[in-house]
């Protein structure tokens, strides 16, 4: 599978925990994205990076939020002392910003529970 | 600021009748704007787009112009089919560099057989 992988893809864990979620994009992709979807809601901008470079946050990526993108191939998002309201499905996505279509390539998400 | 907004679901239609999902949107320029499927258990999929006004993308039998004096870019298809069920996000971004998709909230979309 050549797609843009995401790991785990549920997780559950408890208020004030943190967590990692892990992206693998599509190998030639150099900018990937990360995304939040709450439910009945669309997907909502919380950063990018272009090669290692993050290059954009959102006002929605809080302090207790951080994400990586060390080599400029895997990214990983993590946040710190987790809240209720962090529930959610946080979605990954990955493009080629030359010599391609501009499509963004989403994987399927890790959803993210917080009791 | 630049935002989407799509029409309320859910819409449920019988098999092989005709949808429409309206799509406007506020721009402070001229964005490209596409329609992305996303299937239950699977991930965002780009349907259709479009990158300038008057250009019509199409796939699957679904079909959308961009109209930039309504700035409006509505999804239609003429006999969906119960595997088009789905929720369908219209989104839009600009083409300069360093910028994200922006998308609407999601109209859900149930066909009965």
């Amino acid at each position: 599978d050549t797609g843009v992988s995401q790991d785990p893809r549920h997780k559950i864990t408890k208020r004030g925990q943190n967590v990692t979620f892990r992206c693998d994009p599509i190998s030639e992709h150099n900018r990937l994205y990360w995304y939040r979807q709450t439910l009945g809601q669309g997907p909502e901008f919380l950063t990018y990076f272009q090669n290692e470079a993050q290059l954009e946050k959102s006002r929605l990526l809080s302090d207790r939020f951080s994400a990586e993108r060390p080599k400029g191939s895997f990214s990983t998002l993590e946040i710190q002392r987790t809240e209720q309201g962090d529930s959610a499905m946080y979605l990954c996505a990955s493009v080629k910003t030359s010599g391609s279509s501009g499509e963004l390539f989403f994987g399927e998400g890790s959803r993210l529970t917080v009791l | 600021g630049n935002s989407v907004t799509q029409m309320e679901g859910p819409v449920t239609l019988s098999e092989e009748a005709f949808l429409t999902i309206n799509c406007t949107y506020t721009a402070t320029g001229y964005p490209s704007l596409f329609w992305y499927v996303q299937y239950p258990g699977e991930g965002l999929q780009l349907l259709l787009k479009a990158t300038k006004a008057d250009d019509k993308g199409s796939n699957k039998g679904f079909e959308a112009t961009y109209r930039k004096e309504t700035t409006s870019f509505h999804l239609e298809k003429g006999s969906v089919q119960v595997s088009d069920s789905a929720v369908y996000f219209c989104a839009l971004i600009f083409n300069q560099a360093g910028t994200a998709l922006i998308f609407g909230k999601g109209t859900t979309l149930s066909v009965s057989s």
